[in-house]
């Protein structure tokens, strides 16, 4: 049973460098979110993706955050200028339908120095 | 906007005391309820869901949780904690009847069970 996985699992950055991150969601699952969390505090939803398209950004997802998922399979989020308030935990979750629980990957800890 | 409240930031039990973590939301329409959890050093995993039916559901590990509407709660219990239940405990919700979806969660309950 392969749940999410995320790669890489860390990453350090020099602030103004460009970052990309990928999520392969269960197989079969059509529903992909991408969330951020902080030190401290509960993850926080970016975007969500049903199957290719992109149809919500939250308010969090600056113009330097761009997020993908071509052909429904697997997402990528690229964070451009890095920022050191983009440090954080990059959680991403897949889920077969709206009203189903989601299932969580690793995540991707990000820290711009 | 919607919100998670989780009461507690940090708890501390010894073991075989028994648990009982409060999560409150803002939000008057139909939701779904969840606790997460996370061991350290390990991602986030669903310990329990409500979704419809008896409001007093049970997860893993001996969790229960019970879902009071007029309320607003979805209160975590379990009746004696043992030192694995160390973690931190997250309260989300899922407004799937208006938004899309997405899960709004609680700052989370750090959780530290004294052997």
């Amino acid at each position: 049973d392969t749940g999410v996985s995320q790669d890489p699992r860390h990453k350090i950055t020099k602030r103004g460098q460009n970052v990309t991150f990928r999520c392969d969601p269960i197989s079969e699952h059509n529903r992909l979110y991408w969330y951020r969390q902080t030190l401290g505090q509960g993850p926080e939803f970016l975007t969500y993706f049903q199957n290719e398209a992109q149809l919500e950004k939250s308010r969090l997802l600056s113009d330097r955050f761009s997020a993908e998922r071509p052909k429904g399979s697997f997402s990528t989020l690229e964070i451009q200028r890095t920022e050191q308030g983009d440090s954080a935990m990059y959680l991403c979750a897949s889920s077969p339908d709206r009203a189903y629980e989601q299932y969580f990957g690793p995540g991707t800890r990000l820290t711009v120095t | 906007a919607q919100s998670v409240s989780q009461h507690n930031h940090h708890v501390i039990l010894s073991e075989a005391a028994s648990l009982e973590l409060g999560c409150n939301y803002s939000y008057g329409g139909t939701v779904n309820l969840f606790w997460y959890v996370q061991y350290p050093g390990q991602h986030l995993q669903l310990l329990l869901k409500y979704f419809s039916g008896d409001p007093l559901v049970k997860g893993i590990k001996g969790f229960e949780a019970e879902f009071i509407k007029s309320k607003f709660s979805f209160n975590l219990r379990k009746p004696s904690v043992q030192w694995s239940d160390t973690a931190e405990y997250f309260c989300a919700v899922n407004n799937y009847g208006g938004s899309q979806g997405n899960l709004i969660f609680g700052k989370g309950t750090k959780l530290s069970v004294k052997p």
